[in-house]
């Protein structure tokens, strides 16, 4: 299983929309809503933002926000600010009770 | 509230096995999966595999299929993760990390992660 395709980096300016994006195929990405993103500062531990394509736990800012268009998954982070420069991962269920990380996006804050 | 406390860091050569553990608290550790996720220097996130602490049942990613272990002992609520026949590229950070609960295989809850270094 391959990984999902990111984009490697993407950087946007404090109060922009940035919109990363997951590709896979109708074995994972398109093929279920179980999507997820992950932001990944370094040096700490992941931190869930999205579930389920575009549910978000408790806790976490109503800044990002997922969606998904067949064999693509995005996230949106709308009014950038300077902590949420960080790795993004998304990730998907596939078939037999697997997952499947994308190769992840640094994002940085200019 | 949940924590997952992970052991120290490891210093393997070549060949050799580590065994990771996972402690979890301030949940039932029955009630839901966990997961192992590793990140080599320089690297992205990636899934090894997950454990039913309840029925002992594991999934693992087809890639480390026969290389992983993952087991649990319920009466001291840890998990663990043994990797076998180490390389220098098995040299990573190694997180295990609880399961939402929903179904989706999300991961809401991370340990602190354990660098395992594999040198000759």
């Amino acid at each position: 299983q391959s990984a999902l395709a990111q984009p490697a980096s993407m950087s946007g300016s404090p109060g922009q929309s940035i919109t990363i994006s997951c590709t896979g195929s109708s074995s994972d990405v398109g093929g279920y809503d179980f999507v997820s993103w992950y932001q990944h500062h370094p040096g700490e531990a992941p931190k869930l933002i999205i579930y389920e394509v575009t549910h978000r736990p408790s806790g976490v800012s109503n800044r990002f926000s997922g969606s998904k268009s067949g064999n693509t998954a995005s996230l949106t982070i709308s009014g950038l600010q300077a902590e949420d420069e960080a790795d993004y991962y998304c990730t998907s269920y596939i078939l037999g009770g697997r997952v499947v990380f994308g190769g992840g996006t640094k994002l940085t804050v200019l | 509230q949940v924590q997952l406390v992970q052991s120290g860091a490891e210093v393997k050569k070549p060949g050799a096995s580590v065994k990771v553990s996972c402690k979890a608290s301030g949940y039932t550790f029955t009630g839901y999966f966990l997961h192992w996720v590793r990140q080599a220097p320089g690297q992205g996130l990636e899934w090894l595999g997950w454990i039913n602490p309840n029925s002992g049942g594991t999934k693992y990613a087809q890639k480390w299929q026969g290389r992983v272990s993952l087991t649990r002992d319920t009466s001291t609520r840890t998990a663990y993760m043994e990797l076998t026949s180490l390389k220098s590229d098995d040299t990573a950070l190694y997180y295990c990390a609880r399961d939402l609960g929903t179904g989706d295989l999300s991961f809401d809850y991370w340990g602190q992660g354990t660098l395992v270094t594999v040198s000759s």
